[in-house]
């Protein structure tokens, strides 16, 4: 059984600061995306990286494929309360391409 | 576009009680997703549709649950009988296809079930 180990599940940071949050597995993933989740909502995708080392930037948000494709993360430079809500990463097998999901990170950015 | 539409948004019922919740996937989108959300196990995916055949019900908790979907635009989650710990947020969800490049999945606001 592929899963998806996501760190930490909570942070609770001022604006301003900086922060990573990981997704790591033992298994390979043909792509990873990122999606983040906020109140009353469903996920919205922000990224996706498919391929291993691949690092793709959304203004103040940093993602990064492990070379391995078995691992990822998502760095906040400067974070903002707007950036506050759930980050979920989800992998996709190889095999049939569907989604494994991490467990989430509540992100909570004080002004 | 409109985008996945669910019904009812909220839905509070008694113990024992069907239920019965809404998906309209977005246009053009062969797959479709129901998944559960709760605090203690996150995200999980019931059931998935590809071309309105059902794929992979694994994740369906037991035969209380059941899903339809008898054409490309509309599908259903039915709980029969309800009980408490089936209370979370169900989600509906589509996609246009799977592939190694990744399959963006675009989800409705969900269905927030309370059994009492």
């Amino acid at each position: 059984t592929q899963l998806l180990e996501q760190s930490p599940q909570f942070l609770s940071i001022q604006e301003g600061e900086n922060l990573t949050v990981y997704c790591n597995s033992s298994s390979v993933f043909s792509s990873l995306q990122w999606y983040r989740q906020e109140p009353g909502e469903g996920p919205v995708l922000l990224v996706t990286v498919v391929t291993g080392g691949e690092v793709k930037k959304l203004k103040r948000l940093t993602f990064q494929f492990g070379d391995a494709r078995k691992d990822s993360s998502l760095h906040i430079t400067a974070a903002q309360p707007g950036d506050t809500g759930l980050y979920l990463c989800a992998g996709a097998s190889e095999s049939n391409y569907q989604l494994i999901w991490g467990a989430g990170t509540k992100l909570i950015i004080k002004p | 576009d409109a985008g996945v539409i669910q019904s009812p948004r909220h839905e509070v019922t008694e113990m024992g009680q069907e239920v019965t919740l809404r998906c309209k996937p977005i246009s053009g989108h062969d797959y479709l997703f129901w998944y559960r959300q709760t605090m203690m196990r996150g995200l999980e995916l019931l059931i998935y549709f590809n071309n309105n055949v059902p794929i992979d019900d694994s994740g369906m908790p037991e035969d209380r649950f059941s899903a339809k979907m008898p054409n490309a635009s509309f599908s259903t989650l039915k709980i029969q009988p309800s009980e408490p710990r089936d209370s979370a947020v169900y989600f509906c969800a589509s996609s246009r296809r799977q592939g190694r490049t990744g399959n963006t999945i675009y989800f409705g606001e969900g269905s927030w079930l309370t059994v009492v």
